[in-house]
């Protein structure tokens, strides 16, 4: 079966301060990889998505950056936190079967920013 | 993607039948109903999905009706591990459509 990881669960960084957050998928291949930011009572948000190893779609011009150095591990990146980035981020996969494809969440990771 | 509307909130008895409505009235031929819940602090779970015909796995069953402009998600034994927030989401999975909008959701209160 398929499982999702991501870390760390939670993060309290200070403003300007750079930032890693990492998620790998076990069990499946080739899947599309996708960021997600959820602001406090707000719904989700799209950040990025990937289709495959170096290849990122950005849906929202911000100083957040992703990359997929392999071809389960997608990576959301900052140089310098603002106030703003404090979220839920979430990190979800799928895999196209048949004319659907049903995307499946991590655990997430609650980034503060202070 | 089609817009859905829910009811911002319902109360179920523990043990009993959960059915959480959906309207969606503009859906087009394309697009699929997808279901997810967000337990507090916690990642969304996918439930289930369908396109015209009534789906059933082993969370819940998805009553769709035949003009497709309504659904009906149901929990069939509802506990307390299920009270959470249920998103009805309304997409069409080709290339280029990636995202998921989440609505508001309802907020589905199981009482002991």
């Amino acid at each position: 079966s398929q499982t999702i990881h991501q870390w760390p669960a939670t993060l309290v960084q200070p403003v300007g301060s750079p930032l890693s957050l990492e998620c790998t998928v076990e069990g499946t291949s080739n899947p599309n990889l996708y960021w997600y930011r959820q602001a406090a009572g707000r719904g989700l948000q799209l950040l990025f998505y990937s289709v495959g190893i170096g290849q990122i779609s950005s849906e929202v011009p911000q100083n957040l950056s992703a990359s997929r150095p392999q071809d389960r591990q997608f990576i959301l990146s900052s140089k310098k936190l603002l106030l703003s980035d404090s979220g839920f981020y979430l990190c979800a996969w799928s895999v196209q079967v048949a004319f659907t494809d049903t995307q499946y969440f991590g655990p997430g990771t609650r980034l503060t920013v202070l | 993607d089609a817009k859905t509307t829910q009811p911002p909130s319902m109360d179920c008895a523990e043990g009993r039948a959960a059915n959480l409505p959906c309207n969606h009235s503009t859906i087009s031929g394309n697009e699929y109903v997808y279901w997810y819940r967000q337990i507090h602090s916690q990642g969304p779970q996918y439930i289930i999905h369908g396109l015209k015909n009534n789906e059933t796995n082993e969370m819940a069953s998805l009553i769709i009706t035949e003009d497709r402009k309504s659904s009906t998600l149901i929990l069939p034994h509802a506990t307390l591990r299920d009270t959470a927030v249920y998103y009805c989401i309304v997409r069409a999975t080709n290339f280029g459509n990636e995202k998921l909008t989440f609505g508001t959701g309802t907020r589905l209160t199981i009482i002991p």
